[in-house]
């Protein structure tokens, strides 16, 4: 049973570019949240998803970011426009129903991304 | 609000030498608290967890015991391996809620 998948595992762009980093979670799980790590800090909650619906987007950044999980495929983070401030581990993780707070998510690899 | 504060690092060991990663953290009510660990070209794996006070989390030879009294959450080992080396993050969910609180990580080097 694959784990949860992200890609790309490095991702590097320009100024003004787009990013999009991808999310596979794990079989028969329904349910994604995206995490942030900036550079010296820990990982900050930003999106959580379920299938074709956005239920907290309250750690998403107001600007330029957006996540989906559509009924096919893979979730998508976009970050449009870039800036050096985005450069960060991005972070994905998976339950298969909305994770209760004494239960776990499972977690990808990370995309770190790098604008330069 | 809800935070977690974890000691920085690089912690530098000798193999089989005792292991403590202090972490404290500040939380309305009674949170659930984590131990994650972040293997080098890993994704976060879950090491051991504790979802209510006094309960003791153990995993792989690592413990760490949810105190509430003091707020604290460490995490030990009592002789650790290179294959030990890694990053690790100390965590907590708020009761009733879906959203990891993270610390910033430690990471720690084991020397054989």
């Amino acid at each position: 049973n694959a784990g949860v998948m992200q890609n790309p595992r490095h991702l590097v762009r320009r100024r003004g570019q787009e990013a999009r980093l991808r999310c596979s979670p794990m079989k028969g799980h329904s349910h994604v949240y995206w995490y942030r790590q900036l550079p010296e800090e820990g990982l900050k909650f930003m999106v959580y998803l379920q299938k074709e619906n956005i239920i907290d987007e309250s750690g998403m950044p107001k600007e330029r970011f957006s996540a989906e999980f559509p009924k096919e495929g893979p979730s998508i983070l976009r970050i449009q426009q870039v800036v050096r401030g985005d450069s960060a581990a991005y972070f994905c993780a998976s339950s298969p129903e909305v994770r209760a707070s004494d239960t776990e998510a499972f977690f990808g690899q990370g995309t770190r991304l790098t604008v330069v | 609000g809800n935070s977690v504060t974890q000691m920085e690092g690089p912690v530098t060991l000798s193999e089989e030498a005792f292991l403590t990663i202090n972490c404290t953290y500040t939380a309305t009510g009674y949170p659930s608290l984590f131990w994650y660990v972040q293997y080098p070209g890993e994704g976060l794996q879950l090491l051991l967890k504790a979802t209510k006070a006094d309960d003791k989390g153990s995993n792989k030879g690592f413990e760490a015991t949810y105190r509430k009294e003091t707020t604290s959450f460490h995490l030990e080992k009592g002789s650790v391996q290179v294959s030990d080396s890694a990053v690790y993050f100390c965590a907590l969910t708020p009761s009733g809620t879906y959203k990891y609180i993270f610390g910033t990580g430690t990471r720690l080097k084991v020397l054989a």
